[in-house]
C-alpha cells in the first residue's frame, strides 16, 4: 500500500524569505503522480502543483517549485519570496497513475504541514 | 456551476442522528469523490464514483455510512446513528478523468460536529 508522509506538522517563516516543505512517500509503483495541495481556513482544497512521475524535471509554478527525487522517494516544496496569503496547511498527495479512470485513481494524503507566514 | 458545491456547510446533530451531506460536482466531471478530514489528520478516502461503474467503497469506516450518485451527477453521503468519532470535515471532489487530464477540484466541504 501507498503512504505519504509529511515530517513536519508546523513551519514558520518570514515574509519575503523561502521555505521548503518536507515529503516522502513509499511505492513499488513506477508510474505515478504526486501533488501539492494548500488549504487556507475556507477549507477548501487548492491545487499548487504536480508532477509526473515518469518526468525528471522538477515542475514550477511561479513561486512554488518541487524537488523531486525519484529514487529517494522524496517531493519537497519550495516556496519563495514567502506571502502572507501563503499561510495555509500544506498536504502533499500521491495518486497511482496505472489506469485512470479506475478505482486506483484516489488520492492518498499526507497528515499536513501548517505554514504560518510571519509579517 | 463554476466548482464542486457542498451542502450544508457546517452541520451540529445529536448523537444516534442521521445526516445527509450533499454533493453537487462540476458539470462533465464523471468521477466523484468523498474524504474525511479529522482534526490533525490527512484526508482519508472514503468512497469513489466513476461513471456507471460499480463505486469503490474501500474506504467507507462502517455500515453506518453509505453514499449514492444520482444521474452521474449530485452525491450524497449518509450517516446512520451518528457518534462522536463521525465529527469531523467531510470534502467532496470531482475530476474528468482522461489520457494526460488528472486533476480534482474540491468542494469546501462540510463540517459535522456530533454533540
Amino acid at each position: 500500500a501507498q503512504t505519504v508522509t509529511q515530517s513536519q506538522p508546523e513551519m514558520s517563516v518570514q515574509e519575503a524569505e523561502t521555505v521548503t516543505l518536507s515529503c516522502t512517500y513509499d511505492t513499488s509503483e513506477n508510474n505515478y503522480y504526486l501533488f501539492w495541495y494548500k488549504q487556507p481556513p475556507s477549507r477548501q482544497m487548492i491545487l499548487v502543483i504536480r508532477q509526473e512521475a515518469y518526468k525528471q524535471q522538477n515542475a514550477t509554478e511561479n513561486r512554488f517549485s518541487v524537488n523531486f527525487q525519484k529514487a529517494a522517494k522524496s517531493f519537497s516544496l519550495k516556496i519563495s519570496d514567502s506571502q502572507l496569503g501563503d499561510t495555509a496547511m500544506y498536504f502533499c498527495a500521491f495518486m497511482n497513475a496505472g489506469s485512470y479512470g479506475g478505482a486506483t485513481n484516489k488520492l492518498i494524503f499526507g497528515t499536513g504541514t501548517l505554514l504560518a507566514v510571519q509579517p | 456551476g463554476a466548482g464542486v458545491s457542498q451542502s450544508p456547510s457546517n452541520k451540529v446533530t445529536e448523537k444516534g442522528k442521521d445526516v445527509e451531506l450533499r454533493c453537487d460536482p462540476i458539470s462533465g466531471h464523471t468521477a466523484l469523490y468523498w474524504y474525511r478530514q479529522s482534526l490533525g489528520q490527512g484526508l482519508e478516502f472514503l468512497i469513489y464514483f466513476q461513471g456507471n461503474s460499480a463505486p469503490d467503497k474501500s474506504g467507507l469506516p462502517s455500515d453506518r455510512f453509505s453514499a449514492e450518485r444520482t444521474g452521474g451527477s449530485v452525491s450524497t453521503l449518509t450517516i446512520q446513528r451518528t457518534q462522536q468519532e463521525d465529527s469531523a470535515v467531510y470534502l467532496c471532489a470531482s475530476s474528468f478523468l482522461g489520457r494526460g487530464r488528472i486533476g480534482y477540484t474540491f468542494g469546501s466541504g462540510t463540517r459535522l460536529t456530533v454533540v
